[in-house]
């Protein structure tokens, strides 16, 4: 089955940096890859997706690049701002409604 | 538009008992999927439901059950707790890529979860 790596695990950047989370797969057969943010005690929410027919999606701040050839993606966000901070998942799976197969997840403190 | 809603919000059990926990999906989904979250991990995926049948499945075991209704709602079941079934559960909706959605995203939307603590 999928198997789905996240770096790193704990992210400190300054508010106004950048900050870059990266995953890769392993079932050459995923074709969708959503990130998720999710705040302490709640529901993973979903901030960015991309599709394998596609290398780069951009929406505001917030950006995915994917090498399928090598098979990661990674997440970019820049201008980082307090409310930034939470932890972020990837995931990847055949297609948008199937099963998700999740990373580990990245806490990321950002300070101000 | 009511999002995905789960009930209950917290649940404490003890080892041995049976829970049934409830999801009803965004309005225009007809697929529920259910997910295992322990602290400080990402979300496993248990089974998801589609047209009343289970389509898919994780590396559960078989005391983890469930169940959709015509009206797509769901329950997850799960039978003789152990200690660690302590986790969130998460329940997301989604609808069938090319179906009756219309402008609904296709992805995965995320109720809040249940909260399940077994003693």
């Amino acid at each position: 089955g999928e198997n789905v790596e996240q770096h790193p695990s704990t992210l400190s950047v300054q508010e106004g940096d950048s900050a870059v989370i990266k995953c890769t797969y392993s079932d050459s057969a995923s074709n969708y890859f959503p990130w998720y943010k999710q705040e302490l005690g709640k529901r993973p929410q979903l901030i960015i997706d991309i599709r394998s027919n596609v290398g780069e999606k951009k929406d505001q701040r917030i950006a995915v690049t994917l090498n399928k050839t090598a098979k990661h993606f990674s997440l970019h966000i820049t201008e980082t701002q307090p409310e930034d901070s939470a932890v972020y998942f990837c995931a990847a799976s055949m297609w948008a409604g199937n099963m998700l197969t999740f990373g580990g997840g990245t806490r990321l403190m950002v300070k101000p | 538009d009511a999002g995905v809603t789960q009930s209950p919000t917290h649940l404490i059990k003890t080892r041995g008992q049976q829970v049934t926990l409830r999801c009803s999906p965004k309005s225009g989904h007809d697929t529920v999927s259910w997910y295992q979250q322990a602290l400080g991990q990402g979300p496993q995926f248990i089974f998801q439901y589609y047209e009343e049948e289970e389509r898919q499945r994780g590396n559960f075991p078989d005391r983890f059950s469930g169940h959709q209704f015509p009206n797509y709602s769901s329950e997850l079941n799960v039978n003789a707790l152990l200690l660690g079934d302590s986790a969130l559960y998460l329940c997301a909706s989604s609808v069938e890529e090319g179906g009756t959605g219309g402008a609904i995203p296709y992805g995965y939307t995320f109720g809040s979860g249940t909260r399940l603590t077994v003693v």
